[in-house]
């Protein structure tokens, strides 16, 4: 068990580029999540995968925002000509069921 | 829809003080609840989850019960340590969405410094 990891750590764009973050859950967990946390506030569900069919979508998930995990093995979000606003730590979770998660350290993105 | 509200913070507490971190939540049906820790430069970690009424979830001596009367969730240490501070987020899952989805809602966070 490596944890959750998550790539890059931090990212620094500038406005109108697009940007592509990694996870890579714990291996036997089925389960996976992107939240989006901006600063002061907690955690926002972004969406969910269970093995590789995404399940669940959040309504602040633009269609600049997707997000695939393809093989039910590790997940990619991609944010097209990112915003000021888009500006967060981008936080993907893992699990194998209910009782709660196991976080990665997440992906800094500043938008300049 | 589901919402938490935290304590807000910054706290600050002295070493070996009692710590109380309150945590109301408004949701549908019977959600489980949790407390999440976040250490400077770390990412989430569970610190401690209760999932039904009256139970009590515990872990490196935080505690915290489920009440339903009064649909809280407080957090509370008897003796704070340095190593404690960190921020605090309380959250729930309702376990009842789609597919499994144990999506969590969360609180603002609560900042706890403690100070020697």
């Amino acid at each position: 068990d490596t944890g959750v990891s998550q790539d890059p750590r931090h990212k620094i764009t500038k406005r109108g580029q697009n940007v592509t973050f990694r996870c890579d859950p714990i291996s036997e967990h089925n389960r996976l999540y992107w939240y989006r946390q901006t600063l002061g506030q907690g955690p926002e569900f972004l969406t969910y995968f269970q093995n590789e069919a995404q399940l669940e979508k959040s309504r602040l998930l633009s269609d600049r925002f997707s997000a695939e995990r393809p093989k039910g093995s590790f997940s990619t979000l991609e944010i097209q000509r990112t915003e000021q606003g888009d500006s967060a730590m981008y936080l993907c979770a893992s699990s194998w069921g209910p009782g709660g998660y196991t976080f990665g350290s997440g992906t800094r993105l500043t938008v300049v | 829809g589901n919402s938490v509200t935290q304590m807000e913070g910054p706290v600050t507490l002295s070493e070996e003080a009692f710590l109380t971190i309150n945590c109301t939540y408004t949701a549908t049906g019977y959600p489980s609840l949790f407390w999440y820790v976040q250490y400077p430069g770390e990412g989430l970690q569970l610190l401690l989850k209760a999932t039904k009424a009256d139970d009590k979830g515990s872990n490196k001596g935080f505690e915290a019960t489920y009440r339903k009367e009064t649909t809280s969730f407080h957090l509370e240490k008897g003796s704070v340590q340095v190593s404690d501070s960190a921020v605090y987020f309380c959250a729930l899952s309702d376990g009842a969405s789609n597919f499994g989805n144990e999506k969590l809602t969360f609180g603002t966070g609560t900042r706890l410094t403690i100070i020697p």
